[in-house]
């Protein structure tokens, strides 16, 4: 089975400020890894995916994510926040083989002070 | 296209009521999804179809039953509901079963029952 931990509930940033959301996985097998979005009254919008290849993953709205294989980690930064940033993000992993659905972490409430 | 479209936006129904959720997609994707999501939680799985076919049932009570009437459309019929089943639903789609397939989500339907 595939577990998530997304280690912060809650993260507050002051605009323009870097950030990063830390996300840690656990599986048996080999597998995707994935961080969506989700602002409020929405469904998710995927952000970025680390399948293979370069384990430095860019993504859309200047997110990008690290692949650490050793960490069992997929960590999200961003070097400049804006105030449309605020919101859920979260977290998932899927198989390679045989995969049916996303596994969610918890989620990290992502909040901008101005 | 990438637009998964889900009707009603909101719904308030009664616990003896029985009504529908709607999910359309037009994207060719042959994998469909049902998501229940409650506040300040991840998504979590309830149903996956496959080419038409129920592929996961996660344990979901049989109050709520879902249907694939074809390719571009899930339904998820709702029957006999609790106030605990008030949440947010949301329905993805995927050109495949998941791997390394993204999963587009609609923004979902807010459900209360009272």
């Amino acid at each position: 089975a595939q577990s998530v931990t997304q280690l912060d509930s809650q993260v507050p940033v002051f605009e323009e400020a870097p950030v990063e959301l830390r996300c840690n996985y656990s599986s048996s097998v080999s597998v995707y890894l994935f961080w969506y979005v989700q602002y409020p009254n929405q469904g998710l919008q995927l952000l970025l995916k680390y399948l293979s290849g370069s384990t430095l993953v860019k993504g859309i709205n200047g997110f990008e994510a690290e692949f650490n294989k050793s960490q069992t980690s997929f960590h999200l930064r961003k070097p400049s926040v804006h105030i449309s940033d605020t919101a859920e993000y979260f977290c998932a992993v899927s198989r390679i083989q045989g995969a049916q659905k996303l596994v969610f972490g918890q989620g990290t409430r992502l909040t901008i002070n101005p | 296209d990438t637009e998964v479209t889900q009707t009603p936006k909101h719904l308030v129904m009664g616990m003896t009521n029985k009504k529908s959720l709607k999910c359309e997609q037009h994207m060719g994707h042959r994998a469909m999804y049902w998501y229940k999501q409650k506040a300040k939680k991840p998504p979590e799985l309830m149903f996956v179809y496959s080419y038409e076919k129920l592929s996961i049932n996660e344990s979901v009570p049989s109050r709520f039953s879902p249907e694939c009437p074809n390719s571009s459309l899930l339904n998820l019929h709702l029957h006999a509901l609790q106030p605990e089943d008030s949440a947010l639903y949301l329905c993805a789609s995927s050109q495949g079963l998941l791997g390394n397939t993204e999963a587009f989500f609609g923004q979902g339907t807010r459900l209360t029952v009272v």
